[in-house]
């Protein structure tokens, strides 16, 4: 299968509460990277980490890689209803030229 | 960040005829563009490598007679469905990235539906 394995696969909290993704990949990868997309829309690029890089942050993002078990997790803080989205993990080689493997994602919803 | 159009953003087409779906890089050149299938609340799914110049590069399993591609110059790759039939009908989207830059920019995305 192309596709990493993504969990939960569905994952329904209230507003203000922290919403952890979790993304295993199979093969060994130059960069992964977190996206949104919103019901029947195009994606958004959230944040890009290195395969020698560890954790990264951006506002209220944080991703974690862990290359010895091939997987990565996305937390967002204080969650917003506007957050509500499927969030995907997506997997670079080298030489890949961007050419991206996504994992089968994890649909957020966001409750007031 | 750079942007890549993505054309039609709908269309509902017979089966047996062919639609075309345009993918445009507006700010940048894009040697490589991707293109990606999507079913309702799935993963999306890579069907193949669009190369300027030169014949797109096939993941396993997309027929390439049904699914052509042409990557014409540096800022247009255009997909082809032809003879569509209703289970092509899905979610296509396409990706670019600026050359030597890690990351991709994808297009607003085409919901085929084949009738």
């Amino acid at each position: 299968s192309q596709q990493g394995e993504e969990d939960p696969q569905a994952l329904s909290i209230q507003e203000g509460e922290n919403a952890t993704m979790n993304c295993s990949y199979k093969t060994s990868i130059n960069n992964l990277q977190w996206y949104r997309q919103n019901s029947g829309r195009g994606l958004v690029h959230l944040i890009l980490i290195r395969s020698n890089e560890r954790e990264k942050h951006s506002g209220r993002l944080r991703v974690t890689l862990d290359t010895s078990k091939k997987s990565s997790s996305l937390l967002i803080t204080a969650s917003r209803a506007a957050d509500t989205a499927s969030y995907f993990c997506a997997t670079a080689r080298s030489g890949g030229y961007n050419k991206l493997i996504f994992g089968a994602g994890t649909r957020l919803a966001v409750h007031p | 960040g750079a942007v890549v159009s993505q054309h039609p953003s709908r269309v509902i087409c017979k089966s047996g005829t062919s639609v075309k779906i345009e993918c445009r890089s507006l700010d940048f050149q894009a040697t490589t563009m991707f293109w990606y299938r999507q079913f309702p609340k799935k993963s999306l799914m890579l069907m193949a490598t669009s190369n300027e110049g030169s014949k797109a590069t096939y993941e396993q399993g997309v027929e390439k007679d049904k699914f052509l591609i042409n990557h014409a110059s540096l800022t247009l790759s255009t997909l082809t469905v032809t003879s569509a039939h209703p289970e092509d009908s899905s979610f296509y989207i396409c990706s670019a990235s600026i050359q030597g830059t890690n990351e991709a920019f994808f297009g607003q995305g085409t919901r085929l539906t084949v009738v």
